[in-house]
């Protein structure tokens, strides 16, 4: 229990569903982030969030559209994917700017058909 | 960014104590040196966090020399869970250098 949980675990989706990651943490961070992870890649950083204000978006294609109602939440909501999105997509905390210990959650599969 | 370099597998035995080093040439007055552990189709865990000299808690010490250029991570006696893959990161309080995942160091425990 690392304290960042995500909803849900698995999910197949059509490339033509809409379909959301959830993420919620129990930390009391201010900084929420997405990560993605493809086989065999590094993580790749994709939105950070501080203090619910979306403050990096590395390039990530529209396709994929984050939501922080408030601190403890994260969302990430997707529409018209490819099968190339297809992968681990990670959600991480931490407490005060970016940089500090990042916890992570547990991760929710995507597969894309 | 301030880029890490780290060996991209090792191989080990159980019962041995494992080091693996990271080198970052660039790093700033600020930044700390964090190492995490990623298993499979988990999202990666922390592990450690120094600045500089020598830190230890229950699962490793990390030892910094004074240049801080680069970081040592030990694991004492290392067993077959801990065939993970491990990850450097640099960075200070600020910034996106501390979020930046390389490609870590694959470690492979062999009974």
């Amino acid at each position: 229990e690392t304290g960042v949980t995500q909803t849900p675990r698995h999910l197949v989706m059509g490339m033509t569903n809409k379909k959301s990651l959830k993420c919620e943490q129990h930390l009391g961070h201010n900084a929420m982030y997405w990560y993605k992870q493809s086989a065999k890649k590094p993580l790749e950083l994709m939105f950070v969030y501080n203090f619910k204000e979306q403050t990096e978006n590395n390039s990530v294609p529209s396709r994929f559209s984050p939501e922080c109602p408030n601190s403890s939440h994260l969302f990430l909501h997707l529409h018209t994917l490819q099968p190339e999105d297809s992968a681990l997509y990670l959600c991480a905390s931490s407490q005060g700017g970016e940089g500090n210990t990042i916890y992570f959650g547990e991760g929710s599969w995507l597969t894309v058909v | 960014l301030a880029k890490t370099t780290q060996p991209i597998s090792m191989d080990s035995y159980e019962g041995q104590e494992v080091n693996i080093t990271c080198s970052h040439n660039n790093i700033a007055t600020n930044d700390y040196i964090t190492w995490y552990q990623q298993f499979p189709s988990q999202g990666p865990r922390f592990i450690i966090q120094g600045y500089k000299t020598k830190v230890t808690n229950e699962v490793a010490s990390l030892f910094i020399p004074a240049d801080r250029k680069s970081s040592t991570l030990s694991l004492p006696r290392v067993s077959l869970s801990d065939t993970a893959v491990y990850y450097c990161l640099v960075g200070g309080d600020t910034g996106r250098r501390a979020l930046t995942f390389g490609s870590g160091t694959r470690l492979q425990v062999q009974p």
